[in-house]
């Protein structure tokens, strides 16, 4: 199985501040990555899919990059919703393992 | 608008199976594949496995095989994920996901575009 690592797993930080998860593959998985947004109690949201495309909806503070076994998911200006977990997932292989994700909170 | 409906809540005991329930609507159901995907209390989220409406072929995460059934009724746009011998460390939420498509240059990415709203499978004695 691909082990999809995340960090931090969980970062402080305040309204209007640039910040940058980072997501591992185990091995080489192209840029079959996506990102999703969970808030307590909720199902995940996509986010992102294939790496840096932006699903219909999101709002344009969110970008990703990366390829191969390097991800990275940064969100430009929070905004008090984007406080929330965020996963990583690879749709390389199955079984399409997730990150541990990241908590991100208000500072 | 797409959407899916999960079955509501499920109190258990140890070695019981549990059959949950995804009512998919908005789209035509046998275009997308559907996925299981778990969430034990404060936890991660693991994939558990796939069916393809259309045909009912399944794939299951190694984790699950033998534990593990998912089906459809292609008439209701439903599809079904049962979980037996259950233990104590299946209490989780049971998420059922929409798998889309994304085409790009040259090749094509699955992502999870719609999820369901969770199920909460409580397993205690």
């Amino acid at each position: 199985d691909i082990q999809m690592t995340q960090s931090p797993s969980s970062l402080s930080a305040s309204v209007g501040d640039r910040v940058t998860i980072t997501c591992r593959a185990s091995q080489s998985i192209s840029n079959y990555l996506n990102w999703y947004q969970q808030k307590p109690g909720k199902a995940p949201k996509l986010l992102i899919y294939a790496a840096s495309s932006l699903q219909s909806g999101v709002p344009s503070r969110f970008s990703a990059s990366g390829s191969g076994t390097d991800f990275t998911l940064t969100i430009s200006s929070l905004q008090p919703e984007d406080f929330a977990t965020y996963y990583c997932q690879q749709s390389y292989s199955t079984p399409y393992t997730f990150g541990q994700g990241t908590k991100l909170e208000i500072k | 608008q797409v959407q899916l409906v999960q079955s509501g809540a499920e109190v258990k005991k140890p070695g019981a199976s549990v059959k949950v329930s995804c009512k998919a609507s908005g789209y035509t159901f046998t275009s997308y594949y559907m996925h299981w995907v778990r969430q034990a209390p404060g936890q991660g989220l693991e994939w558990m496995g796939i069916i393809n409406p259309s045909g009912g072929t399944t794939s299951y995460a190694q984790k699950f095989q033998g534990r593990v059934t998912m089906t459809r009724d292609t008439s209701t746009s439903t599809v079904y994920m049962e979980l037996s011998s259950l233990r104590s460390e299946d209490t989780a939420v049971y998420y059922c996901a929409r798998g889309s498509v994304y085409y790009g240059s040259g090749s094509s990415s699955i992502a999870f575009d719609c999820w369901g709203q969770g199920t909460l499978v409580t397993v205690s004695s």
